[in-house]
């Protein structure tokens, strides 16, 4: 138990239905952020959200839209998703944004179909 | 552009010690050094970090220079379940901000 809780563990999407990816972090951290791990591939960097506010989108396609309702909650709504963007996406947390620890869910498994 | 070269792979086997070593030659002055553990389907699990000299918990030690222009994480009589893929972390600065940017990693394999 890391502190960092997604949901659905799991999804499978048709590519033009619209999910969300649920996160929800309980340590108290100010920074969040979405990662990308596709097979055999490093970590990419996806969004930065620090105080609710987004600081980083690393030229993520339009697909993939992010919500911070508040420190404590992040989404990931998708839509008109292609296969390609198979993947485990994983929300993390952290105290601040200034290189302290980073703290990761179990991910979602996301599988386009 | 801080960055991180770590050996792609290793094999050990059980009991012995493995030593992983990460170069990070363009680090800044205000960076930490962090390593990540993930196990496949799950995310990766913080294990150790440092600033210079030596740091050591009850999961692993820390080694670095002075130059700070490399670090090594040392795993302790490993078993099989240490099989997984290490991440070498270094704070990055950008002009955005801090960019924690993961590279490969190096996939560790523990032999019976």
């Amino acid at each position: 138990e890391t502190g960092v809780t997604q949901t659905p563990r799991h999804l499978v999407m048709g590519m033009t239905n619209k999910k969300s990816l649920k996160c929800e972090q309980h340590l108290g951290h100010n920074a969040m952020y979405w990662y990308k791990q596709s097979a055999k591939k490093p970590l990419e960097l996806m969004f930065v959200y620090n105080f609710k506010e987004q600081t980083e989108n690393n030229s993520v396609p339009s697909r993939f839209s992010p919500e911070c309702p508040n420190s404590s909650h992040l989404f990931l709504h998708l839509h008109t998703l292609q296969p390609e963007d198979s993947a485990l996406y994983l929300c993390a947390s952290s105290r601040d944004r200034e290189g302290n620890t980073i703290y990761f869910g179990e991910g979602s498994w996301l599988t386009v179909v | 552009l801080a960055k991180t070269t770590q050996p792609i792979s290793m094999d050990s086997y059980e009991g012995q010690e493995v030593n992983i070593t990460c170069s990070h030659n363009n680090i800044a002055t205000n960076d930490y050094i962090t390593w990540y553990q993930q196990f496949p389907s799950q995310g990766p699990r913080f294990i150790i970090q440092g600033y210079k000299t030596k740091v050591t918990n009850e999961v692993a030690s820390l080694f670095i220079p002075a130059d700070r222009k490399s670090s090594t994480l040392s795993l302790p009589r490993v078993s099989l379940s240490d099989t997984a893929v290490y991440y070498c972390l270094v704070g990055e600065r950008n002009t955005g901000g801090f960019k924690t940017i993961f590279g490969a990693g190096t996939r560790l394999f523990v032999k019976a």
